[in-house]
């Protein structure tokens, strides 16, 4: 039982490019998070999914796209990043209102 | 969104010293979770606690809901527990809004 996991670890990218974060769970869990934090602060929603095939907007969700084909995928896409989504994006799940099992998170730097 | 905050934003602990730290936030909840960011950035799950009282070894929270803050106190403190301290709360669908944490270093 590997929890959530997310891939990659680490990136770096140029203005402009495009890249995908994946974000796995293996708990079976209905809710799947998308949150940034950027330093000395806490996270903040980016966007996030109640079900399969669902998707919804949190708090700063420009910039970002996102997709759940499956269960058990999330997907954070930037399709042109900027200097501005250098964070650390953090994926999480949960059955429904409870408890957030969060990922080791991936930490992104773009030039 | 809701509001939370969190303090003390630092504290400096004497191994063996306990502490409070306070979480208040400024709308009902039916979520709240205490985490601890170790210094390798890695989230560790603590307490769930929307109300009431838990204890964990070493480490309770408690949440008084009807007054909108919670606590989590940490005796006999250890080196390892260094890090950030984050409290979030969450209203209607588990969207959680975190505090800007306690920093603890606690020194041998």
């Amino acid at each position: 039982n590997a929890g959530v996991t997310q891939t990659p670890k680490f990136r770096v990218l140029k203005t402009g490019q495009s890249m995908t974060l994946l974000c796995a769970q293996d708990m079976n869990h209905e809710y799947m998070y998308w949150y940034r934090q950027d330093p000395g602060m806490g996270l903040r929603l980016i966007h996030y999914s109640v079900g399969e095939g669902t998707t919804a907007k949190g708090e700063v969700p420009d910039g970002y796209n996102v997709s759940r084909l499956k269960k058990q995928n999330f997907l954070l896409g930037l399709e042109s990043a900027a200097p501005s989504q250098t964070s650390v994006y953090f994926c999480a799940s949960s059955y429904s209102i409870g408890t957030q099992y969060f990922g080791p998170g991936t930490r992104l730097l773009v030039l | 969104g809701i509001q939370v905050e969190q303090s003390p934003p630092d504290l400096i602990l004497q191994e063996g010293a306990n502490s409070t730290l306070r979480c208040n936030f400024s709308d009902s909840v039916n979520n709240l979770q205490w985490f601890h960011q170790n210094p390798w950035g890695q989230l560790i799950n603590l307490f769930y606690i929307p109300s009431g009282t838990k204890q964990n070894g070493r480490l309770s929270a408690t949440t008084v809901a009807t007054e909108r803050y919670s606590l989590l106190y940490i005796s006999s403190s250890q080196t390892t527990d260094s890090g950030v301290y984050f409290c979030a709360v969450a209203t209607g669908a588990n969207n959680l809004f975190f505090g800007t944490g306690t920093r603890l270093t606690v020194i041998p």
